[in-house]
């Protein structure tokens, strides 16, 4: 069964400042990889998503993540943070085939400092 | 193009009462998803729908919790009774299952309060 842990139950960053996200996940197929953000009171909005091929993805407001086959890794990163981006970050594995389904971790929260 | 829909946005009720959630998906997707999310948690699914049949129910606790796509369109998740254990956001996601590489979409889900 498919696995996703991310390390980091809370990070707190200045505006400006560059952030890294860490997920790392379990699976025994290529995976499929998805990181959401999902805000106060809102449904989840897929930041970006990861399939196949280059393995550094680039998503919506200016985030990237990098797929590492070897470290079972897929770390979301902004080179500069907006005070709008906070909120929480989740990363997430999919089961594709028959069942087209979602493994979450348990989701950072991102705080930004003015 | 119109997201997934989810009602009520937010309820109360009392244990051992009953409740329903009710989410449309997005026109044309023919796989829905019931999520359960737990505060401080991420979502964890409850069953997986494709048209109007049960994929995955395995982690359904069937013993209270029932949903059903009757027409292959919209759904509804149900609780009876509640538990206190059970207060939490509902996400309902759809996804088209023919289109190679795409998402799932989530709801806004249904904030779920047991008290």
């Amino acid at each position: 069964a498919q696995s996703v842990t991310q390390p980091d139950i809370h990070i707190t960053v200045s505006e400006g400042a560059s952030l890294e996200l860490r997920c790392n996940y379990s699976y025994g197929a290529t995976p499929y990889l998805f990181w959401y953000v999902q805000s106060p009171g809102q449904g989840l909005q897929l930041l970006l998503k990861y399939f196949s091929g280059d393995t550094l993805v680039q998503g919506i407001k200016g985030f990237e993540a990098e797929f590492k086959r070897s470290q079972s890794s897929f770390n979301l990163r902004k080179p500069s943070v907006h005070w709008s981006d906070a909120a929480e970050y989740f990363c997430a594995v999919g089961a594709f085939g028959s069942a087209r389904q979602l493994t979450f971790g348990s989701g950072t929260q991102l705080t930004v400092l003015p | 193009e119109a997201g997934v829909a989810q009602s009520p946005r937010y309820k109360i009720i009392e244990k051992r009462q009953s409740v329903a959630f009710w989410c449309n998906p997005i026109s044309g997707h023919a796989t829905l998803y019931w999520y359960q999310q737990i505060l401080g948690q991420g979502p964890k699914l409850l069953i997986q729908f494709q048209n109007n049949g049960v994929v995955d129910d395995s982690q359904l606790p069937k013993d209270r919790f029932s949903a059903e796509r009757l027409k292959g369109v919209d759904s509804t998740l149900k609780i009876q009774p509640a538990k206190l254990e059970d207060s939490a956001v509902y996400l309902c996601a759809s996804s088209t299952p023919t289109a190679p590489n795409t998402e799932a979409f989530f709801g806004q889900g249904t904030r779920l309060t047991v008290v």
